[in-house]
């Protein structure tokens, strides 16, 4: 069972343009979110992260929108970058113990163009 | 800060070999991760650690993986009797252990058995 679901493999954007990756989550505890992004051979590199009394965190070009009731959060990238290009990971944790553990999604392949 | 060191980056070994990864976290950091992600997926939960006391263990970990780690400090985890399934990268995270955070990740060691 799919807790944390990305359903695009792959998106393609042309530089300069925004990026918007989509997360959707089945488990009503979670209550913090998080991007990784990650490089081939690398291990995934923290991105930007909410937490669940919030519906919007913005850190410089990234910014991370939570929509609670739809259970559904996204990643814009504005303008993206040709460094942008990796594969993007969506987290979630507070399911419940004590172990914060994160739940990932399968990822989103991001693509930017020059 | 040198970040999550893991060793080896990669390793080949035949079926039904034994192989042990070592992972030295962040050093203030009390708590320790370990996942496995293959292509296409994200990275799964296997088990963590709170200072030196493995708290979770994933349904995944089968009776052929062990993890330790002595002193809370580095954390190994062993793979006895390799099967072909088990060829994944293996990622090793921690983070600082208060409320929710991020975790912080190492390279990854990529195990193949042939």
């Amino acid at each position: 069972d799919q807790q944390v679901k990305q359903n695009s493999p792959s998106l393609s954007v042309q530089e300069g343009r925004i990026s918007i990756l989509n997360c959707d989550y089945t488990n009503s505890m979670f209550d913090y979110f998080l991007w990784y992004k990650k490089y081939p051979a690398e291990g995934p590199t923290f991105l930007i992260s909410i937490s669940s009394i919030k519906d919007k965190n913005e850190d410089g070009r990234f910014t991370v929108f939570l929509n609670k009731s739809a259970k559904h959060l996204s990643l814009h990238i504005v303008p993206s970058q040709p460094g942008d290009s990796a594969v993007y990971f969506c987290a979630a944790s507070g399911e419940g113990g004590a172990t914060n553990k994160l739940i990932f999604g399968t990822g989103t392949l991001l693509a930017v163009q020059p | 800060d040198t970040g999550v060191s893991q060793d080896p980056r990669h390793k080949i070994t035949k079926r039904g070999q034994n192989v042990t990864f070592r992972c030295d976290p962040i050093s203030e950091h009390n708590r320790l991760y370990w996942y496995r992600q293959t292509l296409g997926q994200g990275p799964e939960f296997l088990t963590y650690f709170q200072n030196e006391a493995q708290l979770e263990k994933s349904r995944l970990l089968s009776d052929r993986f062990s993890a330790e780690r002595p002193k809370g400090s580095f954390s190994t985890l062993e793979i006895q009797r390799t099967e072909q399934g088990d060829s994944a990268m293996y990622l090793c995270a921690s983070s600082v252990g208060q409320g929710d955070e991020k975790l912080f990740f190492g390279s990854g060691t990529q195990l193949s058995v042939l």
